[in-house]
């Protein structure tokens, strides 16, 4: 069975720090790899995606996220990160049969 | 609006009674997900829908849950004799199979057993 680990519940930055967050996943097979917002009473936005292909993939608001293969990693990094991206957010595989299984989730919190 | 919709939003119910969510999805998708999110955790699968047939459950979905896709469209998630410890967020998602399983989440619909 597949599971994915991040390793920070909470991180609090100042604005304009950079923004690193850990994911591993365990599955031995190829996997297709998500990271998903969730701001304050909003639901689940996708960030980016990564299926194959360049191992270094760029997500919306200026989120970038690199898939190294051999330490099953998704990190999800930011180089400078705004109050506005205070929110939760959820590292994700999926395989064959699209269900995803999610880690625990990290709060970010950015002071002004 | 084209996403995916849930409807209630919110449901407060009584530990003991049945409750019934709604899940629209996207018109063209033909799978469908549900997941439930506990405070403090990421969403966990429960089950998932290709057309009508409904191809695998989460051991997490006992005998008190279930989920309906009768004409392959809408689904619903019927949970029987509510607990304290179905209080959680119930989503639901949709994929069309081939576009590399990027899921399309709902709004979800929060469940408070008192």
């Amino acid at each position: 069975a597949q599971s994915v680990s991040q390793h920070n519940h909470h991180v609090i930055l100042s604005e304009a720090a950079s923004l690193e967050l850990g994911c591993n996943y365990s599955y031995g097979g190829t996997v297709n790899l998500f990271w998903y917002v969730q701001y304050p009473g909003q639901h689940l936005q996708l960030l980016l995606k990564y299926f194959s292909g360049d191992p270094l993939v760029k997500g919306i608001k200026g989120f970038e996220a690199e898939f190294i293969k051999s330490k099953f990693s998704f990190n999800l990094r930011k180089p400078s990160v705004q109050w506005s991206d205070t929110a939760e957010y959820f590292c994700a595989v999926n395989t064959n049969a699209g269900k995803s299984t999610f880690g625990d989730g990290t709060t970010l919190t950015v002071k002004p | 609006d084209t996403g995916v919709s849930q409807n209630p939003r919110h449901k407060i119910t009584k530990r003991g009674q049945n409750v019934t969510f709604r899940c629209d999805p996207i018109s063209e998708h033909n799978r469908l997900y549900w997941y439930r999110q506990t405070l403090g955790q990421g969403p966990e699968f429960l089950t998932y829908f290709q057309n009508e047939a409904q191809l695998e459950k989460s051991r997490l979905l006992s005998d008190r849950f279930s989920a309906e896709r009768p004409k392959g469209s809408f689904s619903t998630l019927e949970i029987q004799r509510t607990e304290q410890g179905d209080s959680a967020m119930y989503l639901c998602a949709s994929i069309t199979p081939g576009a590399y399983n990027e899921q399309f989440f709902g709004p979800g619909t929060r469940l408070t057993v008192l």
